[in-house]
């Protein structure tokens, strides 16, 4: 059964339009991250939560907002997609943050601005 | 800066051996991970090592040696569902993981 699970896995949105990914996990792993990964590129980091706790990467744009309401439930709110947005969206999980962790992904969510 | 490098892609023939590297450089160190990515999907967990050697899991393998910066996933008896992205990704000193853009790997029959 799969324990890290994005909604939806596919979106198509206009340019400008807001759209909003879910992740949701089973584990109840205290950490949760949100990456960007482009076609042939290594997953950018864009934040990540411990409980709580947001942590914004320094070069994720002001575009890009997070909502983690309780330890099950993270959101990805890009308030106005542009063209170079369009990636696939992964979320992550792992038990603890500052100390090593395997990352548990969610299947992505493929994000498409026309 | 932080930098991970491995080979853009490789190619190699079904039942046969390969080795992808992956060389670092980066604040600290806490560990490497081995990720398999298939096309459009996320990835999944491969390995991980800390300390210099070999760690082996079935047909997969992966070494480290930390004072030369260098690892390697070895991939034994390939089949053709090996072929995939496999992302080299380092954990610095603040526990942030960098990654590597991935090598794509073909296998032909």
């Amino acid at each position: 059964d799969a324990m890290v699970i994005q909604n939806p896995r596919y979106q198509v949105t206009q340019f400008g339009k807001p759209v909003t990914l879910s992740c949701s996990q089973t584990l109840n792993h205290n950490v949760m991250y949100w990456y960007q990964q482009k076609s042939s590129q290594a997953p950018k980091l864009l934040f990540h939560y411990y409980d709580k706790d947001f942590n914004n990467e320094a070069d994720t744009p002001d575009n890009f907002q997070s909502r983690r309401p309780n330890t099950s439930f993270c959101f990805l709110d890009i308030r106005s997609p542009g063209l170079g947005d369009a990636a696939m969206y992964l979320c992550a999980t792992s038990r603890v943050t500052g100390a090593p962790g395997e990352l548990f992904f969610g299947e992505g969510s493929r994000l498409t601005v026309l | 800066g932080q930098n991970i490098d491995q080979p853009t892609e490789m190619t190699a023939t079904e039942g046969a051996i390969v080795q992808i590297n992956c060389t670092y450089q980066t604040s600290g160190f806490n560990g490497l991970f081995w990720y398999q990515q298939h096309a459009g999907e996320a990835p999944t967990f491969l390995s991980y090592n800390v300390l210099d050697g070999l760690e082996e899991k079935g047909r997969f393998s992966s070494f480290l040696s930390r004072s030369k910066g260098y690892s390697y996933l070895l991939l034994k008896e390939l089949q053709m569902k090996d072929s995939a992205s496999y992302l080299c990704a380092v954990m610095d000193s603040n526990y942030q993981l960098i990654w590597g853009a991935g090598t794509k790997l073909i296998i032909k029959p």
